[in-house]
C-alpha cells in the first residue's frame, strides 16, 4: 500500500541549481497538489492539478514549475533555486474535485537551498 | 491574507483530560472543514470533517464543532492519549472543491 511516494526524501542545492521533486500515486486519483510547509506558516499550496492535463497555480507558485506527466504522476520543478525555497514540500492526491476534500499526502521532501 | 487561523502554536495537556483545539476563517463561502495530524516526518493524514449543514460531527475520542455565524471550529479530544501529541492542521474549502486552504496548525502535548 504505497499510496503517494515522493522522491528525494532530502536534498541540498546550491542557490541558482535546479531540480525535480518527484511524486506518484496509486490510488487512481484525479487531483493532485504540491504543498510547501514553513514554521508559522503552515501548508501552503504551490500548484494542483485537478485532472490530468490541467495544472493551475496556488497560493505561492513563483519560483516553481509543474508537469502532470500522467494520472499517477506530478511533478516539481525549481528551474533557480533560492534559500527562500528551504521547505518542506509534500506531495498529496485526492479523488477529484468536489468530493469530501480528504486528501493523501506523501511523507514529504526536505530541501534546503544555499 | 491568513483565511484560516489557527492562533494558538501549542497546548499541553494531561493524559486522560480533554483536549480543545480551535480554528477560525474569514471567508464566508467556505463551507466544508477538516482537521488532519502530523507527525514529525510523516506527511499529514486526515482526521475528521464536518460540512456546514452540521454544526458537529463525531468520530470515536474526536468530535469537531462548528459554529457559522462566529466562522469558528474545533476540535474536542476526549479523553488525550498520549499518541495524540501531534500538530494539528485546520482546513477549509468551498464545494466544488478544488484545493484546501490550511491553518498554521497547533502543536499538541499530551504528557502522561
Amino acid at each position: 500500500n504505497a499510496g503517494v511516494t515522493q522522491t528525494p526524501k532530502f536534498q541540498v542545492l546550491k542557490t541558482g541549481q535546479s531540480m525535480t521533486l518527484q511524486c506518484a500515486q496509486d490510488m487512481n486519483h484525479n487531483s493532485m497538489y504540491w504543498y510547501r510547509q514553513d514554521p508559522g506558516m503552515g501548508l501552503r499550496l504551490i500548484y494542483y492539478s485537478a485532472s490530468e492535463g490541467t495544472t493551475d497555480k496556488g497560493e505561492v507558485p513563483n519560483g516553481y514549475n509543474v508537469s502532470r506527466l500522467n494520472k499517477r504522476e506530478f511533478s516539481l520543478r525549481l528551474e533557480s533555486a533560492a534559500p527562500s525555497q528551504t521547505s518542506v514540500y509534500f506531495c498529496a492526491s485526492s479523488e477529484a474535485p468536489g468530493n469530501t476534500g480528504e486528501l493523501f499526502f506523501g511523507e514529504g521532501s526536505r530541501l534546503t537551498v544555499l | 491574507d491568513q483565511q484560516v487561523k489557527q492562533n494558538s502554536p501549542s497546548l499541553s495537556v494531561q493524559e486522560g483530560r480533554i483536549s480543545i483545539l480551535n480554528c477560525d476563517y474569514t471567508n464566508s463561502m467556505f463551507d466544508y472543514f477538516l482537521w488532519y495530524k502530523k507527525y514529525p516526518a510523516e506527511g499529514p493524514t486526515f482526521l475528521i470533517s464536518i460540512s456546514s449543514i452540521k454544526d458537529k460531527n463525531e468520530d470515536g475520542r474526536f468530535t469537531v464543532f462548528l459554529n457559522k455565524s462566529a466562522k469558528h471550529l474545533s476540535l474536542h479530544i476526549v479523553p488525550s492519549q498520549p499518541g495524540d501529541s501531534a500538530v494539528y492542521f485546520c482546513a477549509a474549502s468551498s464545494w466544488g472543491f478544488q484545493k484546501l486552504v490550511f491553518g498554521t496548525g497547533t502543536r499538541l502535548l499530551v504528557s502522561p
